[in-house]
């Protein structure tokens, strides 16, 4: 069982509306990752960080941003929210190096009205 | 591009039964690893398979690694209910780098009862 938390699991808010997605490890792992997927589809990075103050963005772009101010919390945040960001988040972490398991959290769903 | 296809996109077997599912991917990698996903929930981790390796087993799985021809293949024996959910395979970006995992699109494995 995974030691990664994300809340809220399920959100609907309105157009124009700033909602900030948290994710949370216990397992002191260094990199963490947000992943975003719709329904049936693949997964695709958006963002990244090795460590605290490290945030990099990944393949797919995405209006959101990172923060990593410790190393157990790596918030997702959306200034201003559209409906194209409808979409589930999926925010997981791992331990530094190459192709080490990547443990995932339960995922938020949001929905843009 | 994706680095990892699998094949097929939709099986439905009954219980059981033997799934066997594929991966394909494009670019050199250290290891490929297979995940699952419950519908509407995080990836959870099932196996690693490394680049010198051939052939690994835990419990009912058995993946192989071909090397020379970029593919993988995911084999679940004597199928469960349970074991309906979207299973992905997912391999290190740019071959090696640190930057996370790469996934493909999955195949949404259904077991009928």
């Amino acid at each position: 069982e995974a030691d990664i938390y994300q809340t809220p699991r399920y959100l609907v808010i309105g157009t124009g509306k700033k909602i900030t997605l948290e994710c949370s490890q216990t397992m002191g792992h260094d990199k963490m990752y947000w992943y975003q997927q719709d329904p049936g589809m693949e997964l695709h990075l958006i963002h990244y960080s090795y460590g605290v103050n490290s945030t990099e963005k990944g393949d797919l772009s995405s209006e959101s941003t990172v923060s990593r101010i410790r190393t157990e919390h790596f918030p997702l945040t959306l200034e201003s929210a559209r409906p194209s960001h409808t979409s589930q988040y999926l925010c997981a972490s791992s331990d530094l190096g190459a192709g080490n398991t990547i443990y995932f959290g339960e995922g938020s769903w949001l929905t843009v009205v | 591009s994706q680095q990892g296809e699998e094949d097929p996109q939709a099986l439905s077997i009954q219980e059981g039964e033997n799934a066997t599912m594929n991966c394909s991917y494009k670019t050199s990698i250290n290891n490929l690893q297979w995940y699952r996903q419950n519908s509407g929930r995080g990836l959870v981790h099932l196996i690693l398979i490394r680049s010198n390796e051939r052939e690994k087993h835990s419990g009912r799985l058995r993946v192989t690694l071909d090397t020379s021809k970029k593919s993988s293949s995911l084999l679940i024996t004597a199928s469960r209910a349970a074991d309906t959910a979207s299973y992905f395979c997912a391999t290190d970006r740019r071959g090696g780098g640190a930057d996370g995992l790469t996934f493909g699109k999955g195949t949404h494995l259904i077991i009928q009862p």
